[in-house]
């Protein structure tokens, strides 16, 4: 089955610095990378996501990179902000047979964004 | 407005009892899941449903089970067999047959003492 790993589980920003959080994956067949943010008693929520037909993808102040060859995908924040501040959490799916897809999920990122 | 509900948000239930989580999505998905968060765990797979009156099991089902008798529920009941039951749980739905984003509830925290 897929295994994701990611990398760092905390870290620790300036506010207005930039944060990147990388994922590497091992099912060459997944074609679909959500990035989800969490909040503290909260679900998990998508922020952004990639698709394995796509080198990058950007949003605002967000973007993600996927390197397929390597497999590894990266979460870029720039400008942060303290309410950047939560758990992150990487993902990848691909088809698992009878019409069904499966997320795998990295063990998360707390992002903390010093003011 | 479009959603999944989960309740309740705390639970507590004494050692050796069952305990049902509820899930219930209006956001005509056909596919389900739950999933368990424990603390540096990330999130792992219990048991997940694409269609009504189907379900598989996932990485750690051990413990637990499921009915899906409704597209819109998808209980979880965590039984007496569970070792380690106290834990975040999560339940989340996504269409079936695409690959595209899957939606959270807000969780339960359940705690058995």
């Amino acid at each position: 089955g897929e295994n994701v790993e990611q990398h760092p589980s905390t870290l620790s920003v300036q506010e207005g610095d930039s944060a990147v959080i990388k994922c590497t994956y091992s099912d060459s067949a997944s074609n679909y990378f959500p990035w989800y943010k969490q909040e503290l008693g909260k679900g998990p929520q998508l922020i952004i996501d990639i698709r394995s037909n796509v080198g990058e993808k950007k949003d605002q102040r967000i973007a993600v990179t996927l390197n397929k060859t390597a497999k590894h995908f990266s979460l870029h924040i720039t400008e942060t902000q303290p309410e950047d501040s939560a758990v992150y959490f990487c993902a990848a799916s691909g088809y698992s047979g009878a019409g069904s897809y499966q997320l795998t999920f990295g063990k998360g990122t707390k992002l903390s964004v010093i003011p | 407005d479009g959603g999944i509900t989960q309740s309740p948000k705390y639970l507590f239930r004494k050692e050796g009892q069952n305990v049902t989580l509820s899930c219930e999505q209006n956001l005509n998905h056909d596919a389900m899941y739950w999933y368990r968060q424990d603390p540096g765990q990330g999130l792992r797979l219990i048991y997940y449903s694409q269609i009504v009156n189907d379900f598989q099991k996932g990485d750690i089902a051990e413990g637990y089970s499921v009915s899906r008798e409704k597209k819109e529920s998808f209980p979880l009941t965590v039984t007496s067999a569970q070792k380690n039951p106290t834990a975040f749980y999560l339940c989340a739905s996504s269409f079936r047959g695409s690959n595209t984003e899957a939606f959270f509830g807000q969780g339960t925290r359940l705690t058995v003492v």
